[in-house]
Formats: C-alpha cells, sequence, structure tokens
C-alpha cells in the first residue's frame, strides 16, 4: 500500500512561477526524502528531511515538514523549462533498514 | 564513477519464461533494494538487502527471488514470469539506514 498521497497529480505553469507540491502521509516517519525523475531515467535525490526538522533548502528549494498534520511540502521557486519532471515524496520509517514509501508522485510541467 | 548500474535495461519475455537482472554498485553500500515502478502508483519495493549475504521481502516480494553473493551486486530473479510483471524496475543503495538512496536507470521489462 502507498504510505504517501501527493498533491496535485500533475501541475503545469510558465517558467519564473513557483511550484508547490504536497505529501502526506500515514504512520511515523524517521525521514522524508523528496526525489526527482525525468522520463525514462532513476530517481535523483534531492532532499532528505528528517523527523525533527521543520524546514531545509537547497538552492532554488525548500521542503517543510508538519508532523502534527504528517505532511510535507515541496516548494520549487523560480520554475525553469528544466526542472520538468516526476516528483515523488518518499518517507522512511523508525525501524525500515532504510526502506522507502513512495508516493505516486507529481507530474510538473515548466513551459518556457 | 558508475555509481548504480542496472542490466539489462530492456527485455521482453513471454510468460513462463525466467530470467535475472542484475544491479551493481561501485559505492561500497551496504544496503540496496529492488523496487518496481507500475503507471500511476510509484515505486514499491520488492525485496531489500542490509548487507552481503542477506535479504529480506518488501511489500511486493510475491513470484520473485533475491541474492546478494557479493557486496557489490544484488540479483533480482523471475523464476516463471507473468505478464503482470511487466513493469519498469528499479535498483538502488544507499550506505547506512538513514541516508538517501541513488538509483540505477531502471529495467524495463515487458512479459507476453
Amino acid at each position: 500500500s502507498q504510505q504517501g498521497e501527493e498533491d496535485p497529480q500533475a501541475l503545469s505553469i510558465q517558467e519564473g512561477e513557483n511550484a508547490t507540491m504536497n505529501c502526506s502521509y500515514k504512520t511515523s516517519i524517521n525521514n522524508l526524502q523528496w526525489y526527482r525523475q525525468n522520463s525514462g531515467r532513476g530517481l535523483v535525490h534531492l532532499i532528505l528531511i528528517r523527523s525533527n526538522e521543520r524546514e531545509k533548502h537547497s538552492g532554488r528549494l525548500r521542503v517543510t515538514l508538519d508532523t502534527s498534520k504528517k505532511s510535507s511540502s515541496l516548494l520549487i521557486t523560480a520554475s525553469r523549462a528544466a526542472d520538468t519532471a516526476s516528483y515523488f515524496c518518499a518517507t522512511a520509517g523508525g525501524t525500515s533498514y532504510g526502506k522507502l514509501t513512495f508516493g505516486q508522485g507529481t507530474i510538473l510541467t515548466v513551459h518556457p | 564513477n558508475a555509481g548504480v548500474t542496472q542490466t539489462p535495461k530492456f527485455r521482453v519475455l513471454k510468460t513462463g519464461q525466467s530470467m535475472t537482472l542484475l544491479c551493481a554498485q561501485d559505492m561500497n553500500h551496504e544496503y540496496m533494494y529492488w523496487y518496481r515502478q507500475d503507471p500511476g502508483m510509484g515505486l514499491r519495493l520488492i525485496h531489500y538487502s542490509v548487507g552481503e549475504g542477506t535479504t529480506a521481502k518488501g511489500e511486493v516480494p510475491d513470484g520473485y527471488n533475491v541474492s546478494r553473493l557479493k557486496k557489490q551486486n544484488f540479483l533480482l530473479g523471475l523464476e516463471s514470469a507473468a505478464p503482470s510483471q511487466t513493469s519498469v524496475y528499479f535498483c538502488a543503495s544507499t550506505p547506512t539506514s538513514n541516508q538517501p538512496q541513488h538509483f540505477g536507470d531502471g529495467t524495463r521489462l515487458s512479459i507476453l
């Protein structure tokens, strides 16, 4: 079963706009991770946020985590056409041996 | 530095045939994972390994077997392929259970 639910399923924006993707999960976690997948390729790690953290930044990416609401969001600022990809959140439980449970993903399209 | 390499990249099988997918990593990672990705369902964990000589079942292990005889290699076997196993298979590795995973580019498997 899928741990995470991502919203929206698809997002279409213009270059320069911000893109926000949301992820909700059901059980307690050790950390939550965001990955990007370009068409026909493997997943690439973006950001890992631990359960005791509330916000992390990496370049144009900002991730928030609200453990009380069991939700996370990924914000991409000043989007570029090259950001077009699928974005997945994944959760790792406390004693999970690093096993990840993925959401269904958000397909982001950035128009030039 | 190749990272995670999966072979083959594409394969078409007939129902009932067997095959082995190979995952090799050159980063000396302890943990390795096999996922499958189906349209609209994100990634689901098939089997995983926490070190050389160890394997364990994930969320969807039925119809698959794995082996980790060498630390750098994680093999996924289909003994009698079924059309329901048509999917894209991804291998991933990580040095510890609390760090991001590194993914290969996937094996696209079709079973007729």
